[in-house]
């Protein structure tokens, strides 16, 4: 019940277009939902995060659609560039006592030029 | 956000030493976390480590294999006990800070450090 799975395992995208990977989970007091996009050697960064009260939030060409009844929330990369291949990571946390973050298991995102 | 810096940045050791990752923060904070993130995997978390209290091991970890010390609000380290090359890995750090903006506390990485066990 705490995992949190994400698809698909890698990712395709040509230069300009939208990029979409998404998340699942099962844990309903998960209430905090992070993205972070890791480049290689690099530490994780956080990208854009969530809260269940809300549908939608973007940031810039980031944008994290939830889907609190389905339990599900997906990332949405539009105008996708080369500079955004890297790995994501969707992950999930009961954040009001400030639990563990539970990461998925990744999505290896390629933008040819 | 927060500055962390780790050291080593890498290191290749031999089966059955120890190797101690340091952690350092430009800020004090309150909650610090270890993860570790095996080639091409997920990150996992090894152990909570608050200032003032024993750090906290995740299920699959223990103490005498990943000691931690959290000496003040803003250092830790992680030690990485009788290697052998399973524990190869990247070793992260992170820091837990209140949100810019979500209202919630956010989580930073440090960049890692690439241990190679041979």
């Amino acid at each position: 019940q705490q995992q949190v799975k994400q698809s698909p395992q890698s990712l395709i995208v040509q230069k300009g277009g939208i990029s979409i990977i998404n998340c699942a989970y099962e844990n309903t007091a998960f209430d905090y939902f992070p993205w972070y996009q890791q480049f290689p050697g690099k530490g994780p960064a956080l990208l854009i995060a969530i809260r269940p009260d809300v549908s939608e939030k973007k940031e810039g060409r980031f944008t994290i659609s939830f889907n609190k009844s389905a339990k599900q929330f997906s990332l949405h990369i539009m105008d996708s560039q080369p500079g955004d291949s890297a790995t994501y990571f969707c992950a999930a946390s009961m954040n009001r006592s400030f639990q563990k973050l539970v990461f998925g298991t990744g999505t290896r995102l390629l933008v040819s030029p | 956000s927060a500055v962390i810096s780790q050291k080593p940045s890498r290191d290749i050791c031999q089966r059955g030493t120890s190797l101690t990752i340091q952690c350092q923060v430009d800020s004090q904070v309150t909650m610090m976390f270890w993860y570790r993130q095996q080639p091409g995997q997920s990150l996992t978390l090894i152990a909570t480590a608050n200032q003032g209290s024993e750090a906290t091991y995740e299920s699959g970890f223990v103490i005498d294999k990943f000691p931690i010390s959290r000496p003040n609000l803003t250092f830790s380290t992680l030690t990485v006990s009788n290697m052998s090359p399973e524990d190869s890995s990247i070793y992260l750090c992170s820091v837990g800070l209140p949100g810019s903006g979500i209202g919630y506390n956010e989580q930073f990485f440090g960049p890692g450090t690439r241990l190679t066990v041979l």
